[in-house]
């Protein structure tokens, strides 16, 4: 059983577009975060959300995570080429020990 | 060196080798992680380590034998592994177990089991 579900799996995109994928649970979370893996590298961790509601911008990526702390959107706006990569949201549930990752969305963003 | 680095970044090895993927992290945290990632699957979580202990077995086979010597280091020993062991075998480290488990990764080892 999937605990935390990704979606889209794929999306390909326009340079200058918006996008906004998903991560959905029905299991409550402490903190959820996002990263982002290039091929062949480790994901690298983008933000921690930790409150319901919460929401944070980097740039051009805007977080947010649901009131129930059970699902996160990221939301890219004008997409880059340089955006390209496998989006992971991970959860962590309070005194877990670790946390779940979902199984990511690649998102590819042409010139 | 900065952040988590892993050696080496890649590995073939026949099914009766016997090799080693190392870890170290220049962060200063006390957690450690084994997480192996194939292709159209979701990033498995293979072994924790806390303060040297391990505190997370997900099940894995025992061809894969870790060792935490410190909270630096982090090894993951390999014998008569299977091809369908071909991946991408990642490291991470967090400052606890406890909080917001923000793990930082290394670039990770790409294995090919021949």
């Amino acid at each position: 059983t999937q605990l935390l579900e990704q979606s889209p799996q794929f999306l390909s995109i326009q340079e200058g577009e918006n996008l906004t994928v998903y991560c959905n649970s029905s299991s409550v979370f402490s903190s959820l975060q996002w990263y982002r893996q290039e091929p062949g590298e480790g994901p690298v961790l983008l933000v921690t959300v930790v409150t319901g509601g919460e929401v944070k911008k980097l740039k051009r990526l805007t977080f947010q995570f649901g009131d129930a702390r059970k699902d996160s959107s990221l939301h890219i706006t004008a997409a880059q080429p340089g955006d390209t990569g496998l989006y992971l949201c991970a959860g962590a549930r309070a005194n877990a020990g670790k946390s779940t990752f979902g199984d990511g969305t690649t998102l590819t963003v042409k010139p | 060196e900065t952040g988590v680095t892993q050696t080496p970044r890649h590995l073939v090895m026949g099914m009766t080798n016997k090799k080693s993927l190392k870890c170290e992290q220049h962060l200063g945290h006390n957690a450690m992680y084994w997480y192996k990632q194939s292709a159209k699957k979701p990033l498995e979580l293979m072994f924790v380590y806390n303060f040297k202990e391990q505190t997370e077995n997900n099940s894995v086979p025992s061809r894969f034998s870790p060792e935490c010597p410190n909270s630096s280091h982090l090894f993951l020993h390999l014998h008569t592994l299977q091809p369908e062991d071909s991946a991408l075998y990642l490291c991470a480290s967090s400052q606890t177990l406890a909080g917001a488990y923000e793990q930082y990764f290394g670039p990770g080892t790409r294995l090919t089991v021949t």
